[in-house]
């Protein structure tokens, strides 16, 4: 059964940084590309970043691109989003999801950038 | 690549009907997902490669289109039903999605 397991969201003051895993389990975590999408309270769904299969293929939305690092570790089966210099824009729940069809998705870890 | 998804709210009794469309601004090669989304909850793919039901969804659910125009019907609306519904693109791995539909029972 795969599962993903988003964490290390919580509470930042702007300018600050947050690295939210993505631990996943019930596949072969290296054969997959993993994306990041956001949804802000009240708001649609907005893609963030995409990892596949080794470092060297890497994707940012341009609203993040810069700011954001996105990298994985194969032996952990996990994903990682590295976040710097947050805005209150980043308030989100971030959502971590499986392969090109995104048809798995973690429960989401809620970034607060506030004041 | 830009996805237009409308309308983004409708009001409908339980048994009817309901269509939601999407446009793309390029041809996306029927790289089309609709997802389905309930308050607090992620998104549950129902619809993947513009037609295809994913298992275990119910069959009151269907897409079709191809191209840059796509479809997403509820055939009988049903009180579980009452969510928020997206379409994304994933012919390029820089994702989009639509800006959502709510759907309300009347």
């Amino acid at each position: 059964q795969v599962r993903l397991v988003e964490s290390g969201g919580g509470v930042v003051q702007p300018g600050g940084s947050l690295r939210l895993s993505c631990g996943a389990s019930g596949f072969i975590f290296s054969f997959y590309g993993i994306h990041w999408v956001r949804q802000a309270p009240g708001k649609g769904l907005e893609w963030v970043a995409f990892i596949g299969l080794d470092e060297g293929d890497k994707y940012y939305a341009d609203s993040v691109k810069g700011r954001f690092t996105i990298s994985r570790d194969n032996s952990k089966n996990t994903v990682f989003l590295q976040m710097n210099s947050l805005g209150v824009e980043d308030t989100a729940v971030y959502y971590c999801a499986k392969g090109h069809l995104t048809a798995e998705w973690g429960q989401g870890t809620l970034v607060s950038v506030s004041s | 690549i830009q996805v237009t998804q409308s309308p983004s709210s409708l009001s409908a009794s339980v048994g009817d009907r309901v269509t939601i469309t999407c446009q793309a601004s390029q041809d996306i090669n029927n790289h089309l997902n609709w997802f389905q989304q309930k308050p607090g909850k992620a998104p549950n793919l129902l619809i993947y490669d513009a037609s295809s039901l994913r298992a275990g969804v119910p069959s009151r659910f269907s897409g079709s289109g191809s191209g840059t125009h796509f479809t997403f019907t509820i055939r009988s609306l049903q009180p579980e039903d009452i969510a928020t519904y997206y379409c994304q693109q994933y012919d390029n791995p820089a994702l989009t999605f639509g800006g959502g539909t709510k759907v309300e029972i009347k």
